[in-house]
């Protein structure tokens, strides 16, 4: 089955540096990479995703870009504010019936 | 629009207690999921239900059994809770899986679950 790995489990940063967590995954099949934000006692939230055929996608202080022949994918955010901090997941998507696997979750914390 | 609907949100059981967690989603959502929450880890699939009179298991079924009992709901049952099924269950839906697939999950709120 698909496996995901992502880096690092923590991350601190100043506010307004940049933050980027990596994933990487095994299944070449997979074809949908989705990132989550979630907030303690909170449910995953989406935040961004991005398709197999396309490289990049930016929504605002948010990006990701994927590699599919490394099989990596990566989530940039800029400017980062306080309310940024909570644990993010990455995702991948394979099988038929669309399951997600995914990483262990990075817990980023914005220092004011 | 309620999205996905769990219940019960919060529920201590003893070891050998059993237990239904319910799902429902009023979306037309054909594939529908349950994922386990540990502390420190992402989610893990349990069972998924790629349309309604199938369900096939994920990664950790172990001590878990399910029920698609109509399109709109998906059960999770433990028939003798153990300690290590202590975490948080997600319950989740898609509109479902091939062409089908609109790139979007919908998660319920979460059910949190302690067996002491």
């Amino acid at each position: 089955g698909e496996n995901v790995e992502q880096h690092p489990s923590t991350l601190s940063v100043q506010e307004g540096d940049s933050a980027v967590i990596k994933c990487t995954y095994s299944d070449s099949a997979s074809n949908y990479f989705p990132w989550y934000k979630q907030e303690l006692g909170k449910r995953p939230q989406l935040i961004i995703d991005i398709r197999s055929n396309v490289g990049e996608k930016k929504d605002q202080r948010i990006a990701v870009t994927l590699n599919k022949t490394a099989k990596h994918f990566s989530l940039h955010i800029t400017e980062t504010q306080p309310e940024d901090s909570a644990v993010y997941f990455c995702a991948a998507i394979v099988g038929s019936a669309r399951q997600l696997t995914f990483g262990s979750g990075t817990q980023l914390t914005v220092l004011p | 629009n309620a999205g996905v609907t769990q219940t019960p949100k919060f529920q201590v059981l003893k070891t050998g207690q059993s237990m239904t967690l319910q799902c429902a989603q009023d979306m037309n959502h054909n594939s529908m999921y349950w994922y386990r929450q540990d502390p420190g880890m992402g989610l893990r699939l349990i069972y998924y239900s790629a349309s309604e009179g199938t369900t096939d298991k994920g990664e950790v079924p172990n001590g878990y059994n399910v029920s698609r009992l109509n399109k709109r709901e998906f059960s999770l049952r433990l028939e003798s809770a153990a300690p290590s099924q202590t975490s948080v269950y997600f319950c989740a839906s898609t509109t479902g899986g091939g062409r089908l697939f609109n790139y979007g999950y919908t998660f319920g709120s979460g059910t949190r679950l302690t067996v002491v």
